[in-house]
């Protein structure tokens, strides 16, 4: 069945990198999107990538697809506190109206 | 610039108790969809609409009910409300070419 995985924590200094991993298994997926979500508020779209690409990047983010493994990665640049969030990996999937969400990394920045 | 609006963003209701959430969006965006998040979780859909049309999950209790009457506005109603309802109820609008979702900020419901 569908399914979306990611890993739960992640804990990093504030000025390196994250990195945050999901993998999917619905191969079909057109599209695969991250989204952020900060304590008591909705779910914003950080950004999305399509099936064909393999890396796209948006200011400090960069989105690496890997349709073999069904494997996508999230990297933010230079991690600052205002970073700190539940992200979401999600995939397209039962058409195009449906999204399956992964169960959210938490990523804390510490000093 | 608020695209989707929920209503209230906090609600109390007793159990049993009916409750109706809102949802508006300024987005013309033909889907909207209603999800249910509890702690620590990922969101669970619950339905969306296509236009008028109505798409039930298959896991989605009878307790749940929406309604779209036009474009821009969808309620959630909560028939009879369950200490195991309280969540954070998101909704979400999708009309762009990229298909991606767009949330409005939720409205956390407890059940005493």
């Amino acid at each position: 069945g569908e399914d979306v995985e990611q890993s739960l924590f992640l804990s990093v200094r504030e000025g390196d990198s994250s990195v945050i991993n999901c993998t999917y298994t619905d191969s079909s997926s057109t599209y695969l999107y991250w989204y952020k979500q900060e304590p008591g508020a909705g779910l914003q779209l950080l950004t999305y990538i399509f099936s064909n690409m393999d890396m796209k990047q948006d200011q400090r983010l960069t989105v690496l697809l890997n349709k073999k493994d069904k494997h996508l990665s999230l990297r933010i640049a230079d991690t600052q506190t205002g970073d700190s969030a539940i992200y979401f990996c999600a995939e397209m999937s039962g058409g195009y109206n449906k999204l399956i969400f992964g169960a959210g990394t938490r990523l804390a920045v510490h000093p | 610039d608020a695209m989707v609006i929920q209503n209230p963003r906090y609600q109390v209701t007793q159990f049993g108790k009916p409750v109706t959430l809102s949802c508006s969006q300024t987005l013309n965006h033909n889907v909207m969809y209603w999800y249910q998040q509890k702690s620590s979780q990922a969101p669970k859909l619950l339905f969306h609409y296509y236009d008028k049309d109505f798409n039930n999950e298959a896991d989605t209790p009878d307790n749940f009910q929406s309604r779209r009457p036009n474009t821009s506005f969808c309620f959630l109603d909560i028939r009879s409300p369950g200490l195991g309802d309280a969540a954070m109820y998101l909704c979400a609008t999708s009309g762009g070419q990229t298909y991606e979702q767009y949330f409005g900020p939720g409205t956390r419901l407890t059940v005493t």
